[in-house]
């Protein structure tokens, strides 16, 4: 299994509230991406990054933000959570863009009431 | 622009009988396909993947998945389910040489009875 964690793995926070999700890799992979689940919609990209200090957006990356500041690392940021942000968050790794499989961590269940 | 469609929600299948999951994307070239599972409360486990050659392919846990480029399939199938087969699969599609921005499908779920 590829070395992914995510932090936390579960979390209930209320609207309004910032919240910090921590995706830690210990492939030294350079791509790394988050991802939210929802039913009905499969996976869906929020935020991608490319390297230390270099992060792009997805698909759906309105009302969150991210930061790498460390190849090991990469945070997603509610900087305030609604309860349209309830889901479940998936980190994923990949070594190349161009024909390598990206790999992904155990998600972090976030719900906001 | 791509996208991936799932058109089984739920599927239902006995111990050891064969299954067919089906996955139609939509693609103007040849796209990275891939295929993958999630068990109850885990992340994603790639399955198989299909970036050229040999249209049929082998995968992990006795799956396999054809690429048809005339019917922009990527059907998974496996021949006896096994009660642990039981999860959620999902397939995606990536521009070729850039499989960075993956395009999920909605996702199939898979129930299997004994």
């Amino acid at each position: 299994d590829a070395g992914i964690t995510q932090s936390p793995r579960h979390k209930v926070t209320e609207t309004g509230t910032p919240v910090t999700l921590r995706c830690h890799q210990t492939e030294n992979h350079r791509y790394m991406y988050w991802y939210r689940q929802d039913p009905g919609h499969g996976l869906r990209l929020i935020h991608y990054s490319y390297g230390v200090k270099d992060t792009d957006k997805g698909e759906v990356s309105d009302g969150y933000s991210v930061s790498r500041s460390k190849t090991e690392d990469f945070l997603l940021t509610l900087e305030s959570a609604t309860s349209s942000q309830t889901s479940v968050y998936f980190c994923a790794i990949t070594r190349t863009r161009g024909g390598d499989t990206q790999y992904f961590g155990p998600g972090t269940r976030l719900t906001v009431l | 622009a791509q996208s991936v469609t799932q058109p089984d929600i739920h599927i239902t299948v006995s111990e050891g009988a064969s299954l067919e999951l089906r996955c139609n994307y939509s693609y103007g070239a040849t796209p990275y396909l891939f295929w993958y599972v999630q068990s109850p409360g885990q992340g994603l486990q790639l399955l198989l993947k299909y970036f050229s050659g040999d249209t049929l392919v082998q995968g992990i846990k006795g799956f396999e998945a054809e690429f048809k480029r005339s019917q922009s399939s990527f059907n998974l199938r496996k021949p006896s389910v096994h009660w642990s087969d039981a999860a959620e699969y999902f397939c995606a599609v990536a521009r070729s040489y850039n499989t960075d921005k993956l395009i999920f499908g909605t996702g199939t779920r898979l129930q299997v009875f004994p």
